[in-house]
C-alpha cells in the first residue's frame, strides 16, 4: 500500500522556467509533509516542509503547496536552475503516530539550460 | 559541524553471510532511523532507534536488527543475506521531541551488493 504517490517518474523543464512537481498521500494521519532532494552517490536532502495546518509554505526558489481535501501537493521551483537537477522526493509524517517519514518513489528533474 | 557520516560506503557480500553498517548521527541529534532504498524507489523505513531502544519498526523481518549506542551512534545488523537484500541503505538523524523531529538528515548511504 503506497501512502505516498509521485505519478511522474521524470521531469525535463527549461532553465529559468517553473518546475512543478506533484505528489498524492492516502493518509489523513499525516501532519508534515517534506520534499527531499538526491542528488547521484548522495543521501536525500532536506528541503522543504509544509505543516499540515497551512496551505502554503515558501522558501526562495521553492514553495511548496497542500491542498488538503484533495490529499494533494505540490513543490514549485522558480526560476529553475541546472544545479537543480535530482531526484526529489515527496515524504509524509505522522506526528501521533509511527515517528517515521513515508517517501514516494520520486521524480527525477532535469533543468535543460 | 559534523552531519551524518555512515561506514563504509560500499560493500559485497555473499548470500547467506552478515553485515553490519555503522552510522553517527549529526551533532546534536538523538534519534537515528535506518531506511533501505532498492534501484527505483523511495527509501522504505526500517528502524528507528532512541534511548538505545528500538522505537518504530517499518515492514522488515527480524533479519534486519540495529543497535543505539550511548554516544546515540548506531548499528544495522543483516544476518543470512539475500539477493533482495542489495539495495542503498540510508541513516538519518533527527532530534526526538523537539519542533521538527520530522526533518531528518540523511547519510550518505552505504551500498549493499549481494552476489
Amino acid at each position: 500500500d503506497q501512502q505516498v504517490k509521485q505519478n511522474s517518474p521524470s521531469l525535463s523543464v527549461q532553465e529559468g522556467r517553473i518546475s512543478i512537481l506533484n505528489c498524492d498521500y492516502t493518509n489523513s494521519m499525516f501532519d508534515y509533509f517534506l520534499w527531499y532532494k538526491k542528488y547521484p552517490a548522495e543521501g536525500p536532502t532536506f528541503l522543504i516542509s509544509i505543516s499540515s495546518i497551512k496551505d502554503k509554505n515558501e522558501d526562495g526558489r521553492f514553495t511548496v503547496f497542500l491542498n488538503k481535501s484533495a490529499k494533494h501537493l505540490s513543490l514549485h521551483i522558480v526560476p529553475s536552475q541546472p544545479g537543480d537537477s535530482a531526484v526529489y522526493f515527496c515524504a509524509a509524517f505522522d506526528s501521533g503516530g509511527y515517528q517515521k517519514v513515508t517517501f514516494g518513489i520520486g521524480t527525477k528533474l532535469q533543468v535543460i539550460p | 559541524d559534523a552531519g551524518v557520516t555512515q561506514s563504509p560506503t560500499h560493500l559485497i557480500k555473499t548470500r547467506g553471510q552478515q553485515v553490519t553498517l555503522r552510522c553517527s548521527p549529526k551533532s546534536g541529534h538523538d534519534t537515528v532511523s535506518w531506511y533501505q532504498q532498492a534501484l527505483g524507489q523511495g527509501p522504505q523505513f526500517i528502524f528507528q532507534y532512541y534511548e538505545e531502544e528500538e522505537r518504530q519498526r517499518g515492514n522488515f523481518p527480524d533479519r534486519f536488527s540495529g543497535h543505539q549506542f550511548p554516544n546515540y551512534s548506531s548499528e544495522l545488523n543483516v544476518n543470512a543475506l539475500l539477493l533482495g537484500d542489495s539495495a542503498l541503505y540510508l541513516c538519518a538523524s533527527s532530534l526526538a521531541g523537539g519542533g521538527s523531529s520530522y526533518e531528518q538528515y540523511f547519510g550518505p548511504g552505504t551500498r549493499l551488493t549481494v552476489t
